[in-house]
Order: C-alpha cells, then structure tokens, then sequence
C-alpha cells in the first residue's frame, strides 16, 4: 500500500499570502497524484488532478507540480475561501486507493 | 449538473447490517465507475469499493463484509454493509470518477454523505 504523508500537518497564514502544502509518497506514483480541497461539513472537492491539471472551474491560483514521490500544491494571493483542509491522493497503485492525513490551512 | 444523492445510514448496533443507495443524475451513469469513499469523525478520506462493468474492488478491511452494487437502469449505486463495527463509524460517500469508460480513480464528483454510526 502506497502511504502518503503531507506536511505540515496545520499552516497558519493571511489572505494574500502565498501557500504550499507538501505530499510525499512511499514509493513513486509517476504523476499519478490527486489534491482535493474539503470544507468544514462538505464533501471533498476536486482540485488538481495528475501532478499539475486543474480541475473544471478551479481558479488558476491553484497549481499542483511534482512526480515521483514528492508533490506540492501552491496556492497564491489566498482568499478567505481558500481556508479549509486539503488532501492527496494516489491513483497509481490500487486497490486500495490512498489518501494523505491531510493539512489544515487555517487563517493566521 | 451532476447529482449525487446518497441515503440509508443511521444507528446500528455493532454486528448489525444497512444498505446505503446514491441516486446519481445529470451525466449517463451506466458509463462510469463508481466508488464508496468513507470518512471517519476528524480523519481523512478512506477509499472502500470500487465498481465498473463486472469488475469490483474492495479495500481489505471491507472484504468479505461489504458487497457494491449498481442499478444502471435506476441509475443507482449500492452498498450493502455486513457485520459493522464501531469503527465502520463515518461519512460514507458516494464518487464518481473524472473520465467515462476509464478506470482512472480520480474523484470529480462527491455526494453530500450520509452518516453511518455503529454503538452500542
């Protein structure tokens, strides 16, 4: 089972601010890595897809990059809404699909 | 737009049994997979089953007690809950993959979840 584990655990930062969030998984799934972004009582929502393409109507602030075993998600100027739990995923090697212990951006 | 609309939890005793349902509309559900995605109070998402066509998947924990199930003519995904425990405990979606006719376990759309809580 691939496991992926994202870092930090919690960023604390202001709107307008610059955020990257870290995945690193245990053995290399190519460019085969999943971000969603989840919201306090929401499903989660998908972001960036295969290392580094935005989903349908996902603003162009999100951008994903990496391959191998070391992935980032980058969000610019953040906006209040931006503020919420995001996860990894891998599709490489399934079953089972695996999700990341997620990182909380939280508004400093 | 798509829709997913996912019902049937509840309380159940541990041992005990429920089927969840997810009512999909807005896209020709017989062409994708489907998968169950559960979450766990303060945990992240855990994967659970997949289905497309006669292929069916199943994450270890889940084998042998849970059984996925699809009605392409009602447009309706099923999961069929055996033998819960407490730590069956969560958020139980429903997800549809981005692509038709694929595999490609990427996640597009969720359903609004439908609580499922095992205790005595």
């Amino acid at each position: 089972e691939v496991v992926l584990t994202q870092s930090p655990a919690t960023l604390s930062l202001s709107p307008g601010e610059g955020a990257t969030l870290s995945c690193r998984a245990s053995q290399s799934v190519d460019n085969y890595l999943v971000w969603y972004q989840q919201k306090p009582g929401q499903a989660p929502r998908l972001l960036i897809y295969d290392a580094s393409n935005r989903a349908t109507g996902i603003p162009a602030r999100f951008s994903g990059s990496g391959s191998g075993t070391d992935f980032t998600l980058t969000i610019t100027n953040l906006e209040p809404e931006d503020f919420a739990v995001y996860y990894c995923q891998q599709r490489k090697y399934w079953p089972p699909i695996t999700f990341g212990q997620g990182t909380r951006l939280e508004i400093k | 737009e798509v829709q997913l609309l996912e019902s049937g939890g509840g309380l159940v005793q541990p041992g005990g049994s429920l089927r969840l349902s997810c009512v999909a509309s807005g896209f020709t559900f017989s062409t994708y997979a489907m998968n169950w995605v559960r979450q766990a109070p303060g945990r992240g998402p855990e994967w659970v089953s997949y289905i497309r066509d006669s292929r069916i998947h199943y994450a270890d924990s889940m084998k042998g007690r849970f059984t996925i199930s699809r009605d392409d003519s009602k447009n309706t995904l099923y999961l069929q809950m055996n033998s819960l425990r407490v730590d069956d405990t969560a958020v139980y979606y429903c997800a549809k993959i981005l692509r038709s006719a694929s595999a490609d376990q990427i996640f597009d759309s969720w359903g609004q979840g439908t609580l499922v809580t095992v205790s005595s």
